[in-house]
């Protein structure tokens, strides 16, 4: 069954502590993004990723952490930073060719602040 | 700077009577244009998308879009409603940078077909 999972579907993560969301994708995609959604601003980049041991900062990156060791693989690191965490992640891939470039989405991780 | 747009935060339209959601884009270059559907709680699910060639795109579920131009809008289309149709739809669009491609999308628009 192909797709981008996504792990866990919801996290509880106390002030100061850091989070690891897990994204894994079996498309054998180039690229992977991380999103984050919040209620009526739609979706924010926070990293991404073009090929294996590389990735660029998106337009949120402060207090996020991401690697990328393997292709099928792209963690995001919540840090103890980010003053407002509490959001809907979302992880993405896509191929990189011209033509085929469409996003295939994973089903999210509601991470909450207690 | 290159952006979507979606002008109406919300879009409520009867079962069986024809919807449009609105997106308009500002971008260097030829426009990649998507659309997005995603239901409470869910990742975004593809729709249809414009690359080239025929103006009027159909994509899944009876979606539809058509791109124009000289309008730079990309318009989200069904001619008849569902109520399983209510969703936050996204526009998005292709985007290069120095580093690679990535994607700009709209801030969203939540439709609500009423039974």
């Amino acid at each position: 069954d192909g797709g981008i999972t996504q792990s866990p579907k919801y996290l509880f993560r106390k002030e100061g502590q850091n989070v690891t969301l897990s994204c894994e994708q079996n498309l054998n995609h180039d690229a992977m993004y991380w999103y984050r959604q919040d209620p009526g601003q739609g979706l924010r980049l926070i990293y991404y990723s073009q090929i294996v041991n590389d990735f660029q900062k998106g337009d949120i990156a402060e207090g996020y952490s991401v690697s990328r060791e393997k292709k099928e693989s792209f963690p995001l690191t919540v840090t103890s930073a980010q003053k407002n965490p509490t959001a809907f992640y979302l992880c993405a891939s896509s191929m990189e060719s011209v033509n085929t470039d469409t996003q295939y989405f994973g089903p999210g991780t509601r991470l909450t602040v207690l | 700077a290159q952006s979507v747009a979606q002008p109406e935060d919300q879009v409520n339209v009867a079962e069986g009577n024809p919807l449009t959601v609105k997106c308009t884009y500002s971008v260097s270059g030829n426009p990649y244009l998507f659309w997005y559907v995603q239901y409470p709680n869910r990742g975004l699910q593809f729709l249809l998308k414009y690359i080239t060639g025929d103006n009027l795109v159909k994509g899944s579920y009876g979606f539809e879009a058509e791109f124009n131009k000289s309008q730079t809008s990309f318009h989200l289309k069904k001619p008849s409603a569902l109520v399983s149709d209510s969703a936050l739809y996204f526009c998005a669009v292709r985007v290069f940078d120095n580093y690679g491609q990535n994607f700009v999308f709209g801030p969203g628009t939540r439709l609500s077909v009423l039974p």
